[in-house]
């Protein structure tokens, strides 16, 4: 079965930091891209961020570059979202997920259940 | 951008009922398109992929379509686990961008 599990949401003030991680079991992780979609608060879906099987393409919505680090560790079938300079509008829920296919544009077939992450003072 | 227009917003069916929900491109996309279904307190789940695509598991009911830069997704027979919020997504270009959404409630 494969399963995604995010980690290492929380409450984090207004300018602070956070790093996300999604651990993933049942499926050859090295093989496929992998992404982060959040969604604020009764809002709905946005996509953040993606990586490629090798770490050697990233890319990025607008609104989080230089601020977001997408990165994977294909030994530990792990993938990472590290969050800096976090705004209020960042709060979101954070949820890992793969591509379908072996490219990078291609549809998210397998989904985590998400990590809350809250930016407040 | 691409922008990703999903109408309508809301939409009230009743059990065996059939509805359409559409989803409008900005600019053309080919069929890089998937739809998705969301339940409260869930993680999204893929119902169709590369626009007319059935992801596998998920019901024949469930039929997407495309003509140039409108896509829909068609619900037949409506069940009761089939209310929920529906979700189109363009993979085309850099960032990948959702449609706002289209929460199918009861009537």
């Amino acid at each position: 079965e494969v399963q995604l599990a995010e980690s290492g949401g929380g409450l984090v003030q207004p300018g602070g930091s956070l790093r996300l991680s999604c651990g993933v079991s049942g499926f050859t992780f090295s093989t496929h891209w992998m992404n982060w979609v959040r969604q604020a608060p009764g809002k709905g879906l946005e996509w953040v961020a993606n990586i490629n099987q090798d770490g050697t393409e990233k890319y990025y919505v607008d609104s989080v570059k230089g601020r977001f680090s997408i990165s994977r560790d294909n030994d530990k079938s792990s993938m990472y979202l590290q969050l800096n300079s976090l705004r209020a509008e960042d709060t979101a829920i954070y949820y890992c997920a793969s591509a379908r296919g072996f490219g990078g544009y291609d549809s998210l077939d397998y989904w985590g259940r998400g990590t809350l992450v809250t930016v407040s003072s | 951008d691409i922008q990703m227009t999903q109408s309508p917003s809301a939409l009230s069916a009743s059990i065996g009922d059939g509805v359409t929900i559409t989803c409008r491109a900005s600019q053309r996309i080919s069929n890089y398109l998937a739809w998705y279904q969301q339940k409260p307190g869930k993680a999204p789940k893929l119902l169709i992929y590369k626009a007319s695509n059935l992801e596998s598991g998920v019901p024949s009911r469930f039929i997407g379509s495309a003509s140039g830069t409108e896509f829909t997704l068609t619900i037949t027979r409506l069940q009761p686990e089939d209310f929920a919020t529906y979700y189109c997504q363009q993979f085309h270009d850099y960032p990948f961008t959702f449609g706002q959404g289209t929460k199918l409630e009861m009537k």
